[in-house]
């Protein structure tokens, strides 16, 4: 079974950088899974950051940026700020009209 | 305004069926593909299903797969999950979210990514 990996929880401080990334169990992440970022604040839905990899989503900041590090997604904050904290997710396409999520990391800004 | 509101969610007992809907606002409905996405509490996102804007294409997870089924009515602007035969692991908030594909969209559906998210509604089986 094909899993989506993330980091559990993450942590940064206020103005610094961090890397989230998103891997799969069974191979390299490529831009044919078309990797997409969703941010979710505790009781909110959650909102589209970046698709397609690296495509900022409508109002987004620059300082959030998507790219693919090694054989993994990434998701890259600069200038991390307060309102950051937060769970991150990010959606792989499996291929055959399916998407997986992964296990989602939680980012504290201290 | 984009506005996606979700209702039908309720409790149930195993075995028991539930239809969800999510009536979308403020966009041409029939032009967009939708998801529904499932969060089990304290847990992190599933994916659930898919439909294409016309209703002609769903796919589903494997582990809702023949027990559930997408629909959607873009004369009324609604957008349905009919969940049968519940199990306790399907307890979770159900959102529905616009898709979305930029700049174009793949004819195999792999670029498109939920854009818009609704408040979801909550399920929850249990006897």
């Amino acid at each position: 079974q094909t899993v989506v990996t993330q980091e559990p929880s993450l942590s940064v401080s206020p103005g610094g950088t961090i890397t989230l990334t998103c891997g799969l169990n069974s191979g390299p992440v490529s831009i044919n899974n078309f990797a997409s970022w969703y941010q979710q604040s505790p009781g909110q839905p959650p909102r589209s950051l970046i698709h397609s990899t690296n495509l900022r989503s409508s109002g987004v900041p620059n300082r959030f940026a998507g790219s693919i590090l090694g054989v993994k997604a990434a998701l890259t904050i600069t200038g991390a700020q307060a309102d950051d904290e937060s769970d991150f997710y990010c959606a792989l396409y499996g291929g055959g009209g399916t998407w997986m999520f992964g296990g989602g990391t939680k980012l504290t800004v201290l | 305004q984009v506005r996606l509101m979700e209702s039908g969610g309720g409790v149930v007992q195993p075995g028991r069926s539930l239809r969800l809907s999510c009536m979308a606002s403020g966009l041409n409905f029939g032009a967009y593909s939708m998801f529904w996405v499932r969060q089990a509490p304290g847990k992190g996102l599933d994916w659930v299903a898919f439909i294409g804007h016309h209703g002609d294409a769903a796919y589903y997870a494997d582990s809702v797969k023949g027990r559930f089924a997408i629909s959607r009515d873009n004369s009324r602007n609604t957008l349905y999950l009919q969940m049968d035969n519940l199990r306790p692991d399907d307890t979770a908030i159900y959102f529905c979210a616009r898709a979305a594909c930029v700049p174009r969209c793949s004819p195999d559906f792999s670029n498109y990514y939920m854009a818009v998210w609704g408040e979801g509604t909550t399920v929850t089986v249990s006897s």
